[in-house]
């Protein structure tokens, strides 16, 4: 499985735009770069995916550089409810459905 | 609202016994997922299952069961052969393809008396 590589944790100011980064230098063709958060004590929460073109929802930005080797999501104004572990992550089509496999991620806190 | 619900929140399991998570959707997916979380850990995939009876085994199936008799619901069994029960159990649904995202459900949280 082409592998994702994170910072172990990172700080932002609250209202200030947090950029986290992914380098995924094995990414193949039709990997889709998954980005998920998981606040303590629950379940993932799905944030942002996209293909080669730079994507944009509600919740956050996503850009991926030309080569596909990394990718950065960008929360444009952190609040104290950003404050998660956010997990970057390949998805590959199988023979039976797409798999998410996650590594560690990166812890990133919010101060006021 | 539609969602995942999955029972119970915490569950507590004396050696040598089986146990059972319940995990039940209401968003019309056809594909349903099983994932351990272990402390400071991402997840791994159990099991996973795209239609009714019919499933797969994850990373680490081993001590583990599951089956898909209906649609909405996809029940994992620790048994007595995982040796390691003890963990964050997530369970998630999803339509079907590379480019969609999987919603998941709180967790039950598993530990061993």
């Amino acid at each position: 499985d082409a592998k994702t590589t994170q910072p172990n944790s990172m700080e932002s100011n609250e209202e200030e735009p947090v950029h986290l980064p992914c380098n995924h230098s094995t990414i193949s063709g039709t990997d889709y770069i998954h980005w998920y958060r998981q606040l303590p004590s629950q379940g993932p929460e799905y944030v942002i995916h996209g293909l080669t073109s730079n994507v944009n929802n509600r919740m956050a930005s996503l850009a991926i550089a030309e080569d596909r080797k990394s990718s950065t999501l960008i929360l444009h104004r952190a609040t104290l409810r950003d404050a998660a572990v956010y997990y970057c992550i390949l998805t590959k089509p199988m023979e039976y459905g797409n798999k998410l496999v996650f590594g560690a991620g990166t812890i990133l806190r919010v101060k006021s | 609202d539609g969602g995942i619900t999955q029972s119970p929140k915490y569950l507590f399991r004396k050696e040598g016994q089986n146990v059972t998570l319940s995990c039940e959707q209401n968003l019309n997916h056809d594909a349903m997922y099983w994932y351990r979380q272990d402390p400071g850990q991402g997840l791994r995939l159990i099991y996973y299952s795209q239609i009714v009876n019919d499933f797969q085994k994850g990373d680490i199936a081993e001590g583990y069961s599951v089956s898909r008799e209906k649609k909405e619901s996809f029940p994992l069994t620790v048994t007595s052969a995982q040796k390691n029960p003890t963990a964050f159990y997530l369970c998630a649904s999803s339509l079907q393809g590379p480019n969609q995202p999987q919603h998941f459900g709180d967790g039950t949280r598993l530990s061993i008396l």
